[in-house]
């Protein structure tokens, strides 16, 4: 069975960093393209990031040079370094697998419940 | 960016009722749109892909239509867990963009 479990966010100042986690079972992260999308409290979904199974990285221009999404292989893990946090960072941080439909790509079939991060002084 | 703009905003429906939402994109999105459905203090739940094919487990009575910058979730007979917001995403552009929601609400 898919599972993705978050862990890592809470509470934290402006201009701080954090690192969220995505643990995996039931499947082979580094063989996935992988994201992470958040919702601000009562927003619409927010694409933040894709890791491509090549390592190929895209980003949301919101957070282009701030995040950095990366995967560990032997933890099955995937991550989302976080710097220079700002009010606006503030959202619920969903991890998701793409849907592996041959050339059919980003879409999310399998998603995570959810971490959030509140960035408040 | 493509920007997609649901509506309604909100439906209010009774069950067995068809619900038709619609999604709008700013630009073509071609035919790489996805609908989810998002019900409170959950995840999101892939329903539809590539504007018609349905997601594994994804009952029948959901279907999705159109193309290029108009688009259509219908839900033929709505069932009591079909009350949810429901969001389109396209991926034919970067960046991955979701509309803003659709709330079907029992009435």
């Amino acid at each position: 069975e898919v599972q993705l479990v978050e862990s890592g966010g809470g509470l934290i100042q402006p201009g701080e960093s954090l690192r969220l986690s995505c643990a995996a079972s039931g499947f082979i992260v580094s063989s996935y393209f992988m994201g992470w999308v958040r919702q601000a409290p009562g927003k619409r979904l927010e694409w933040v990031s894709t890791l491509y199974s090549d390592g190929t990285t895209h980003y949301a221009d919101s957070v282009e040079g701030r995040f950095t999404i990366s995967r560990d292989h032997s933890k099955n893990t995937l991550y989302l370094q976080m710097s220079s946090l700002r009010a606006d960072d503030t959202a619920v941080y969903y991890c998701a697998r793409e849907l592996p439909v041959a050339g059919t790509y980003h879409y999310f079939d399998y998603w995570g419940q959810g971490t959030l991060v509140t960035v408040s002084s | 960016e493509i920007v997609l703009t649901q509506s309604p905003a909100t439906l209010s429906l009774s069950p067995g009722e068809r619900a038709t939402l619609s999604c709008r994109a700013s630009q073509s999105a071609r035919t790489y749109l996805a609908w989810y459905q998002q019900k409170p203090g959950q995840a999101p739940r892939l329903l539809i892909y590539d504007v018609s094919n349905r997601a594994a487990g994804i009952p029948a009575r959901f279907s999705g239509s159109g193309s290029g910058t108009d688009f259509t979730l219908t839900i033929s007979s709505l069932e009591p867990e079909d009350f949810a917001v429901y969001y389109c995403q396209q991926r034919s552009n970067w960046p991955l963009t979701f509309g803003g929601g659709t709330k079907v609400e029992i009435k």
